[in-house]
């Protein structure tokens, strides 16, 4: 069955440091992989997706991923953190008919 | 551009009760879903339009759940009756729907339900 696993409920990083949040996916066939973030009361925003081709994949906001086959990941990457970054953050895959969400990891930024 | 319009934003009901809601996707966008977030939860499909036919509902709680896609644009989702498990955020997105896996979803607001 395809999946994807956020490991982490929590990520926490001091304003102005590289932010990376995890990501892992299990599929049989061609991942299509998305991030979204979701901020309070608000639905989820399009952040990025990894279709084919190359493996670091640049989107909104700053941020970028990087689609890795052999360890089965597309962590989320920011190479210097906002506090308005704050927000939970969802890792989906779309394979055969659905796209399946992870669990979402809630990113806090410190000032 | 204007975005996934969802109404109401939040509704409180008691169980056994019913509620419906409304989501307008953005122009163009031929394909329609349905979801049910519940706290500490990812996003679960419940049902996918593709234009006013359907197209996945296998995880739709079709004894209580009922949606409609009329003319391909605007849709319903309507629970009756509603349980105390209901309560989630019940969020709309739509697609171009020219690709089947690699459309990307945008999403709208949400409606966040409360069943007392």
């Amino acid at each position: 069955a395809q999946s994807v696993a956020q490991p982490e409920d929590q990520v926490n990083v001091a304003e102005g440091n590289p932010l990376t949040v995890k990501c892992t996916y299990s599929v049989s066939g061609n991942p299509y992989l998305f991030w979204y973030v979701q901020y309070p009361n608000r639905g989820l925003q399009f952040l990025l997706k990894y279709i084919t081709g190359d493996n670091l994949v640049k989107g909104s906001y700053g941020f970028e991923a990087e689609f890795n086959k052999s360890q089965t990941s597309f962590h989320l990457k920011k190479p210097s953190a906002l506090v308005s970054d704050s927000a939970l953050y969802f890792c989906a895959v779309h394979n055969t008919d659905k796209l399946i969400f992870g669990t979402g990891t809630r990113l806090q930024v410190f000032p | 551009e204007a975005g996934v319009a969802q109404s109401p934003r939040y509704k409180i009901i008691e169980k056994r009760q019913s509620v419906a809601f409304w989501c307008n996707p953005i122009s163009g966008h031929a394909t329609l879903y349905w979801y049910q977030q519940i706290l500490g939860q990812g996003p679960k499909l419940l049902i996918q339009f593709q234009n006013n036919g359907v197209v996945d509902d296998s995880q739709l709680p079709k004894d209580r759940f009922s949606a409609e896609r009329l003319k391909g644009v605007d849709s319903t989702l309507k629970i009756q009756p509603a349980k105390l498990e209901d309560s989630a955020v019940y969020l709309c997105a739509s697609s171009l729907g020219t690709s089947e896996f690699t459309d990307t979803q945008y999403f709208g607001p949400g409606t966040r339900l409360t069943v007392l």
